[in-house]
């Protein structure tokens, strides 16, 4: 089955700075690789994916970056805010992407210093 | 408000005592899924449903069930619970073809 390794497990950084969350697959048929955003008490939350037939994508300050053949993506968030403050987890699935399939990475937890 | 809801949000039990977690989805999603969120281990898949009356095992499904007689419900049953199923829970529901999964608020269990 597929297996997500995720690092750091805790990151800080200053308020302003830039943040990078790196995640690592096994599984060369997953194609679908979304992070999601756990606030404190609540359940995680989708901010951004992309799909095995794209490289880069963009919102905003958020961004990620897929390279198929390393086996690698990674969240980037730039001119990082206090709201920024949570528990990001990575995702990989081979399925269509729904609740069935999705493998998730043992999460980062993002400190963003005033 | 498209949501999912799990209940109850906290549960203190003893060991053996059957319990069961509801989750409920008024999105109509076909798929509903159960994960157990553990310090310095993530989310991890106790089960899934692709559909009503379909369900398969997840990553981690010893000393759980489950059942989808109802499209937007997917109950967690706990039938002899131990202190190793302490932990957080979630469920969440996606439409099938690749798109967001919605979670829960979660529900924490801790079993003594």
């Amino acid at each position: 089955g597929e297996n997500v390794e995720q690092h750091p497990s805790t990151l800080s950084v200053q308020e302003g700075d830039s943040a990078v969350i790196k995640c690592t697959y096994s599984d060369s048929a997953s194609n679908y690789f979304p992070w999601y955003k756990q606030e404190l008490g609540k359940g995680p939350q989708l901010i951004i994916d992309i799909r095995s037939n794209v490289g880069e994508k963009k919102d905003q300050r958020i961004a990620v970056t897929l390279n198929k053949t390393a086996k690698h993506f990674s969240l980037h968030i730039t001119e990082t805010q206090p709201e920024d403050s949570a528990v990001y987890f990575c995702a990989a699935t081979y399925s269509g992407g729904g609740a069935d399939g999705l493998t998730f990475g043992k999460g980062t937890h993002l400190i963003i210093q005033p | 408000e498209a949501q999912v809801t799990q209940n109850p949000r906290y549960l203190i039990t003893v060991t053996g005592k059957k319990l069961t977690v509801t989750c409920s989805q008024n999105m109509n999603h076909e798929y509903m899924s159960w994960y157990r969120q553990d310090p310095g281990l993530g989310l991890r898949q106790i089960y899934y449903s692709m559909n009503v009356e379909v369900t398969d095992k997840g990553d981690v499904p010893e000393g759980y069930k489950v059942s989808r007689k109802e499209k937007r419900n997917f109950p967690l049953i706990l039938e002899s619970p131990s202190p190793n199923q302490t932990s957080l829970y979630f469920c969440a529901s996606s439409p099938p073809g690749g798109t967001e999964a919605f979670f829960g608020q979660g529900t924490r269990l801790t079993v003594v």
